[in-house]
């Protein structure tokens, strides 16, 4: 049962190159999330969807850009990697609860991801 | 924006004691989680308590809401090296959207 997967694990960039976050779920959840993880600051939220079909901008969005491109798998892409990137960033996945409200979230293992 | 906030930052007990951190936040909640991280690996789920829950336990842990005060409490009892992990608290934001984190205590459970 693998849960929340996250490729790459690791990855080294030079500032202005760009590259994509790939995350699958197979717990058949609708929501999905990027996180980014730094120092003191707890997880900050990138992105997310509510559903297939649609994103919404989370706290930090700005250098970022995700696709859904199905209800298993949710991207998230640097188009020019600056420093200030460098980060661990976690995906996440969840199911609804009763009501209407978001239930626990599933992460992934992470991706370090470091801007030279 | 609203956010968790835990305290203690850090935590340092001795294995076998009881261990307690708070989480506060801002605006109303709908409900709130308690998470933990092993060094370099993902959040685990620990437990979720609705707003109109005071209390909550799941086997060595307890966790209490305050909807008054805007604050909750997660007790780890009679604690073990393998609890040693930094804990989040996490409140949903909106209509169950996302969530917001805190930054987390670090607790260190000595052998």
């Amino acid at each position: 049962n693998a849960g929340v997967t996250q490729t790459p694990k690791f990855q080294v960039l030079k500032t202005g190159q760009s590259m994509t976050l790939q995350c699958a779920q197979d717990m058949n959840h609708n929501s999905m999330y990027w996180y980014r993880q730094d120092p003191g600051m707890g997880l900050r939220l990138i992105y997310y969807s509510a559903s297939e079909g649609t994103t919404d901008k989370g706290e930090v969005p700005n250098g970022y850009n995700v696709s859904r491109l199905n209800k298993r798998e949710f991207s998230l892409r640097l188009e020019s990697a600056a420093p200030s990137q460098t980060s661990v960033y976690f995906c996440a996945s969840s199911g609804p609860l009763a009501g209407g409200y978001t239930g626990e979230l599933f992460f992934g293992e992470g991706s370090r991801l470091t801007v030279l | 924006s609203q956010q968790g906030e835990e305290d203690p930052q850090a935590l340092s007990i001795q294995e076998g004691e009881n261990a307690t951190m708070n989480c506060s936040y801002k605006t109303s909640i709908n409900n709130l989680q308690w998470y933990r991280q092993n060094s370099g690996r993902g959040l685990v789920h620990l437990i979720l308590i609705r707003s109109n829950e005071r209390e909550k336990h799941s086997g060595r842990l307890r966790v209490t809401l305050d909807t008054s005060k805007k604050s909750s409490s997660l007790l780890i009892t009679a604690s073990r090296a393998a609890d040693t992990a930094s804990y989040f608290c996490a409140t949903d934001a909106d209509y169950g959207q996302n969530f917001v984190f805190g930054p987390g205590t670090r607790l260190s459970v000595l052998p």
